[in-house]
């Protein structure tokens, strides 16, 4: 089992729609969480960090479960612009900072 | 600021031969790393570094070589490249305390 486990998609969604992608983990030790965006042959950048009391950022949405290892991104009202691979980043060592990533997963927004 | 480059963007190899991926950070940063990603999947790491003079390995290790001489450097080198090692190679760095990763462009590199 994947240490970082995304919905595979791809998802296709017209504009205007609400989006929601899924993530586990599976090591209840892990510290910190993060949803990242990467454009087509480009670098990962990141979208948000993930808390327990859940966090919002204009149209989205990121909360943490961490009794079920679970955290997931909400995405309202969807733009073109929105059309990425979005990863699940997960650490388990605040201290030297490294990450688990998502294998991700593609949102392409449709006119 | 430039943040974090990297050098060279794309590079193709034969078989057997070597060479070194450079990553530069401007930002001051402590922790550096590299990963690699293959086609739909996500970054794995390879090899991290805390600190000049310090290198540790990570999930994929085999194969590569890093150093990090400079604080502001991270070197990724592959001493004997294989069909297996074709790749987009990206860095990162990272500030202590922080929980941002900032990435740089990407090395394609392939391997014939």
């Amino acid at each position: 089992r994947k240490e970082v486990e995304q919905d595979p998609g791809p998802f296709n969604v017209p504009e205007g729609a609400t989006v929601a992608f899924n993530c586990t983990y599976s090591n209840s030790a892990s510290q910190s969480f993060f949803w990242y965006r990467q454009d087509c042959r480009k670098e990962p950048k990141l979208l948000m960090s993930v808390y327990s009391s859940g966090n919002e950022d204009g149209r989205f949405t990121a909360q943490l479960n961490r009794a079920s290892q679970y955290i997931s991104l909400l995405i309202r009202d969807s733009k073109l612009s929105d059309s990425a691979t979005y990863l699940c980043v997960v650490n388990f060592n605040t201290n030297a900072g490294k990450s688990t990533f998502g294998d991700g997963t593609t949102l392409t927004v449709k006119p | 600021n430039a943040g974090v480059t990297q050098t060279p963007k794309f590079r193709v190899l034969k078989t057997g031969q070597s060479m070194t991926l450079l990553c530069a950070q401007d930002m001051n940063h402590e922790y550096m790393y590299w990963y690699r990603q293959d086609p739909g999947m996500g970054l794995r790491l390879i090899h991290y570094s805390v600190g000049e003079g310090t290198t540790a390995k990570g999930e994929v290790p085999d194969g590569y070589n890093v150093s990090r001489l400079k604080k502001q450097n991270f070197l990724l080198g592959l001493e004997s490249a294989a069909p297996s090692q074709t790749s987009v190679y990206f860095c990162a760095s990272l500030a202590g305390g922080s929980r941002e990763q900032y990435f740089g462009p990407g090395t394609r590199l392939t391997v014939t």
